[in-house]
């Protein structure tokens, strides 16, 4: 079945460290996109791909990093600059844009300990 | 960022009942996303509209992208105990769209 793995499901990091959270899709989307998601709050845009090798900042990509070396994959750094990092986080596909919806994964929460 | 009205903030109705929420924005936007959130999962798109006035069903789901393309409105009718979760409105064009804030639903059976 096509689909979106984030891993982990859960993580859990001590203040001041770097963590990668890993998103992987078969389902041969070109576009990739990184959402946060607090309590209460709508999803907000960390950072977006269109195609391999690039990518583009949303509206809260500072403290944050990524990386598109293949067209599946789309892992998200969440860096010590990142002031409020815990939350659940959620990776997302689609087609060519998003007119036509996401494929969102399942997330990852994660929390600073 | 911008982030939509999105209301009511939560519902609790009764297995049977018919349920409305709207999504209203000070911009306007080529498309209107409707999605369903499961408690720790991802969103599932219910709805997908393109043009001013559309009206699209799903089953029991009906949206409908608003004439001033600043709004859109979601029913669902005759609700079950499985309609329960979080249901997000998404406004936008491209690869730039914004959420609102969330309408949780609560189906007493």
């Amino acid at each position: 079945d096509g689909g979106i793995t984030q891993s982990p499901k859960y993580l859990f990091r001590k203040e001041g460290q770097n963590v990668t959270l890993s998103c992987e899709q078969n389902l041969n989307h070109d576009a990739m996109y990184w959402y946060r998601q607090d309590p209460g709050q709508g999803l907000r845009l960390i950072y977006y791909s269109q195609i391999v090798n690039d990518f583009q900042k949303g509206d809260i990509a500072e403290g944050y990093s990524v990386s598109r070396e293949k067209k599946e994959s789309f892992p998200l750094t969440v860096t010590s600059a990142q002031k409020n990092p815990t939350a659940f986080y959620l990776c997302a596909s689609s087609i060519r844009d998003a007119n036509y919806g996401y494929t969102f994964g399942s997330g990852t929460r994660l929390t600073v300990v | 960022g911008q982030q939509l009205n999105q209301s009511p903030q939560s519902m609790f109705i009764q297995e049977g009942e018919d349920v409305s929420m709207n999504c209203t924005s000070s911009s306007i936007f080529n498309t209107w996303l409707w999605y369903k959130q499961d408690p720790g999962e991802g969103p599932v798109l219910l709805i997908a509209l393109y043009k001013a006035g559309e009206l699209t069903s799903n089953g029991r789901l009906t949206a409908q992208f608003g004439i001033t393309r600043k709004d859109s409105f979601l029913n669902i009718s005759a609700s079950i105990p499985s309609d329960v979760g979080i249901y997000f409105c998404a406004g936008g064009t491209g690869n730039q769209f914004y959420f609102g804030t969330g309408t949780s639903l609560t189906v007493i059976p």
